[in-house]
């Protein structure tokens, strides 16, 4: 079994501060983690994604995210926020192993990015 | 560039009529899914399908069900659409190797 947790529905900040989007997962298994966008009438698009290599994962437009097995976590942070990242943001969790189930997502966390 | 496309973005229906989502994908992935997405819900599994003719139920799947006669296709049916079916309709493609799912832009459908 799998869940995931987005701590935050909304999140507001300021053009130029720093962005942080919190999730928890739970999984029996050896998670797979994903962050996913997206943006007013469009599909999901990844950010990035942790498959076991490096903790700390780097994605597109400056987003990284750390796996913290300890702690159950995958926060996605951003160092300075645009405007452009005003978007919907999903937290995934899947199992590593096979690609055969499905992927469970969180609830969602919507970014707003003030001027 | 890697492509999940579904039929329709939007779709009106009215209640009772049987409903036909299609969703094709040119990545010869094993795995295809049918996800619901509403707000303050996240999206949530309807069915998934990992080979042709092969099919599991997801964590709603009542009031569908779903169609894989070929590796790139894969149909989500309604048979009597109701109004609380209404709602945005998302499928994901998925290779074996358990790495991202590809999202096509979804279909929003009302069903009136």
């Amino acid at each position: 079994a799998q869940s995931v947790t987005q701590l935050d529905s909304h999140v507001s900040v300021s053009e130029g501060t720093p962005v942080l989007l919190r999730c928890n997962y739970s999984s029996s298994y050896s998670p797979s983690l994903f962050w996913y966008v997206q943006h007013p009438n469009k599909g999901l698009q990844l950010l990035l994604k942790y498959t076991s290599a490096a903790t700390l994962v780097k994605g597109i437009n400056g987003f990284e995210a750390e796996f913290k097995k300890s702690e159950t976590s995958f926060h996605l942070t951003k160092p300075s926020a645009h405007m452009s990242d005003a978007a919907e943001y999903f937290c995934v969790v899947s199992r590593r192993d096979t690609g055969r189930r499905a992927l469970t997502f969180g609830s969602g966390t919507r970014l707003q990015v003030q001027p | 560039d890697v492509k999940v496309t579904q039929s329709s973005r939007y779709l009106v229906k009215r209640t009772g009529e049987k409903v036909f989502l299609e969703c094709v994908q040119d990545m010869d992935h094993e795995n295809m899914f049918w996800y619901r997405q509403d707000p303050g819900l996240g999206l949530r599994l309807i069915y998934f399908s990992y080979d042709v003719k092969m099919k599991e139920k997801g964590d709603i799947p009542e009031g569908y069900s779903v169609s894989r006669e070929k590796k790139e296709r894969f149909s989500l049916i309604l048979e009597s659409a109701s109004t609380n079916q209404t709602s945005m309709y998302l499928c994901a493609s998925r290779g074996i190797d358990g790495t991202e799912a590809f999202f096509g832009q979804g279909t929003r459908l009302t069903v009136v």
